[in-house]
């Protein structure tokens, strides 16, 4: 079955750091891939997303590209601020079907002033 | 615009006793789903459904009913709670894809503990 397996967490950063989180994916045929931020005390919401091979998906200076090759959608930001602190989740769904999603187990990170 | 809306926020349930998580969106989604959050771990779905009168098994559905009689609501029921279904339970729709993947909303919550 589909599967997505992230960088293990908690990750701890300074502001203005470079951030990179690790994402690879399992799936048959040709998933789209997601991002997801969760927020303290809230749910989550789309951060980027990226529907098929070599395309960037980004968004308040996040970015990350699908690359069918290594079957890998890694998140990264150049510079982080404190307001970027948030548990965020790698997830894939298939197309067409019932566009299920299938997340990774999340990264804590929190960036410190 | 309200989204997707779930309530109770929290809520504290004893061993045996039944419960209905309430979910309702004003997008006019097609698609909505339940999923739960373990602490540490990713969300997993727990039943779906693509149009009112349809609903479907997800990933972990023992313990779990759905109905859909409309498209707004998708309301998730607990027969018998057990500790296992301690968790944070979210709802999401999303609109029917026409061949390209559109997002998920997600409620903000609820917290559900068993004792």
């Amino acid at each position: 079955g589909n599967s997505v397996t992230q960088m293990e967490g908690p990750v701890t950063l300074s502001e203005e750091a470079f951030l990179t989180i690790n994402c690879t994916y399992t799936a048959t045929g040709y998933p789209s891939l997601f991002w997801y931020v969760q927020y303290p005390g809230e749910g989550l919401q789309l951060l980027l997303k990226a529907t098929k091979a070599d395309d960037k998906g980004s968004n308040k200076g996040f970015e990350a590209t699908y690359r069918k090759e290594t079957t890998s959608f890694h998140l990264e930001k150049g510079s982080v601020q404190v307001s970027d602190s948030a548990v965020y989740f790698c997830a894939l769904s298939d197309r067409g079907g019932a566009q299920k999603l299938v997340f990774g187990q999340g990264t804590r990170l929190t960036i410190n002033p | 615009n309200a989204g997707v809306t779930q309530t109770p926020k929290f809520r504290i349930l004893k061993i045996g006793q039944s419960m209905t998580l309430q979910c309702t969106q004003d997008m006019n989604h097609n698609y909505m789903y339940w999923y739960r959050q373990d602490p540490g771990m990713g969300l997993k779905l727990i039943y779906y459904s693509v149009g009112a009168g349809i609903t479907d098994k997800g990933e972990v559905p023992n313990g779990y009913n759905v109905s859909r009689s409309t498209t707004e609501d998708f309301p998730l029921r607990l027969e018998l709670a057990a500790p296992s279904q301690t968790s944070v339970y979210f709802c999401a729709s999303s609109l029917e894809p026409g061949g390209r993947s559109t997002e998920a909303f997600f409620g903000q919550g609820t917290r559900l503990t068993v004792v």
